[in-house]
């Protein structure tokens, strides 16, 4: 069974360019997350989608950042316009939904698509 | 969500055990211990979790005090490639708004 895989693995642009970062789930996971690790900081969570819906986007730190999930299989998240401070490691994670089973609850990551702003 | 407090680093010899604490000492009745690791650049592991009894699985053992303020995560034979930044964390078990904080982790360095 493929894993949470995450497209591109680096991307490089420049100030106020844009850039999409693209997560493929775990097939049949209706649980996506992205987070994200920018460097010398901790991981940070940024929003939570059940299916298509977006359940939690607390942590999305402002609105140069959009996520989608349509048709709630593979998800995007799109920086546009993309400044230095958003350089880091983004992660995507899907999990299942509660009550399936065997879910012990675990989040299952992706290896992360690096992000350098020039 | 609970706060936990881990040490910042440890090392372990090879093949040793590794017991790396967490206090989690404001923890609520409802909140599961969760473990994750991140092996150098890779993303995100999950070891293992519980709620108040100990539990083992194939990568790992969980031992929660019975106050449930503190548990310890042991690695009973650590190789080279358990090198990694270990998290504890703790959280509700539930659908809604399943923002892990992973906080800054045990940095485990495994020595030959």
């Amino acid at each position: 069974e493929a894993g949470v895989t995450q497209f591109p693995s680096h991307s490089v642009i420049e100030k106020g360019q844009t850039v999409t970062l693209r997560c493929d789930p775990i097939s049949g996971h209706d649980n996506l997350y992205w987070y994200r690790r920018v460097m010398g900081k901790e991981i940070k969570f940024l929003l939570h989608f059940v299916k298509e819906s977006k359940q939690d986007e607390s942590g999305m730190p402002n609105n140069r950042f959009l996520a989608e999930r349509t048709g709630g299989t593979y998800s995007t998240l799109k920086v546009q316009p993309a400044e230095l401070e958003d350089s880091g490691v983004y992660f995507c994670a899907s999990s299942q939904v509660l009550g399936k089973v065997a879910n012990t609850g675990e989040l299952f990551f992706g290896e992360g698509s690096r992000l350098t702003v020039l | 969500d609970a706060k936990t407090t881990q040490p910042t680093s440890m090392d372990c010899a090879e093949g040793r055990a590794a017991n790396l604490p967490c206090n989690h000492s404001t923890i609520s009745g409802n909140e599961y211990v969760y473990w994750y690791r991140q092996i150098h650049s890779q993303g995100p592991q999950y070891i293992i979790h519980g709620l108040k009894n100990n539990e083992t699985n194939e990568m790992a053992s969980l031992i929660i005090t019975e106050d449930r303020k503190s548990s310890t995560l042991i690695l009973p034979h650590a190789t080279l490639r358990d090198t990694a930044v270990y998290y504890c964390i703790v959280r509700v078990y539930s659908n809604s708004g399943y923002a892990l904080n992973f906080g800054k982790g045990t940095s485990l360095l495994v020595t030959p």
